[in-house]
């Protein structure tokens, strides 16, 4: 069936490091791409997403590119900051079937100053 | 205009007892979903109402929970009777958009439960 596999955390850097998330996806043709954000104490907030093969997403500073090669969609940003700790959720919507989102298992992201 | 909101934020209730989690969607969205993440897991699927009509719910995990949506608006979801792996965070969603169309969905804070 359609997964979404994350890179373990949770993820320690100081502020303006440089931040990647991995995130891989096993899924028939080409499912939409999504990363959520969880602040805490907040809900689930779109960050940004992907429809198609190459798309980038991108928002707050934040990327992700649709690769179908490699079946991936790594979450990039160049420099973080404190207020961008949170766990963060990357997921897909599979092309058959309904809408519903298949997550992975969320990466914790903690900013120190 | 106002976000999904949900409620109650938290409930701590003993196993065996009944709890009903409420979601009111954003106005004018058709497409309503729960899911819930348990023990730090992935988030996970329950079911898919479009209008009062329950589309999916291949992801209820058995008989004991039962979701409802009278007059298409705000749901229901109710643990009768909760067991202790119930607890976790719920969380409900909504989309604009048909019931095929691959619409962003918009989660509400959801709601943490804890079964003792």
């Amino acid at each position: 069936g359609d997964s979404v596999t994350q890179m373990e955390g949770p993820v320690t850097l100081s502020e303006e490091a440089f931040l990647t998330i991995n995130c891989t996806y096993t899924a028939t043709g080409y499912p939409s791409l999504f990363w959520y954000v969880q602040y805490p104490g907040e809900g689930l907030q779109l960050l940004l997403k992907a429809t198609k093969a190459d798309d980038k997403g991108s928002n707050k500073g934040f990327e992700a590119t649709y690769r179908k090669e490699t079946t991936s969609f790594h979450l990039e940003k160049g420099s973080v900051q404190v207020s961008d700790s949170a766990v963060y959720f990357c997921a897909l919507i599979p092309v058959t079937g309904f809408q519903k989102l298949v997550f992975g298992t969320g990466t914790r992201l903690l900013v120190s100053p | 205009e106002a976000g999904v909101t949900q409620f109650p934020s938290h409930s701590v209730i003993e196993k065996g007892q009944t709890v009903t989690l409420r979601c009111d969607p954003i106005s004018g969205h058709d497409n309503l979903y729960w899911y819930r993440r348990v023990m730090g897991k992935e988030i996970k699927f329950l079911l898919h109402f479009v209008k009062e009509s329950k589309q999916d719910e291949s992801g209820m995990p058995n008989n004991r929970f039962l979701a409802e949506r009278t007059g298409g608006t705000y749901s229901t979801l109710k643990v009768q009777p909760a067991e202790l792996e119930d607890s976790g965070v719920y969380f409900c969603a909504s989309s604009h958009g048909g019931a095929m169309a691959r619409e962003t969905q918009y989660f509400g804070p959801g709601t943490r439960l804890l079964v003792l």
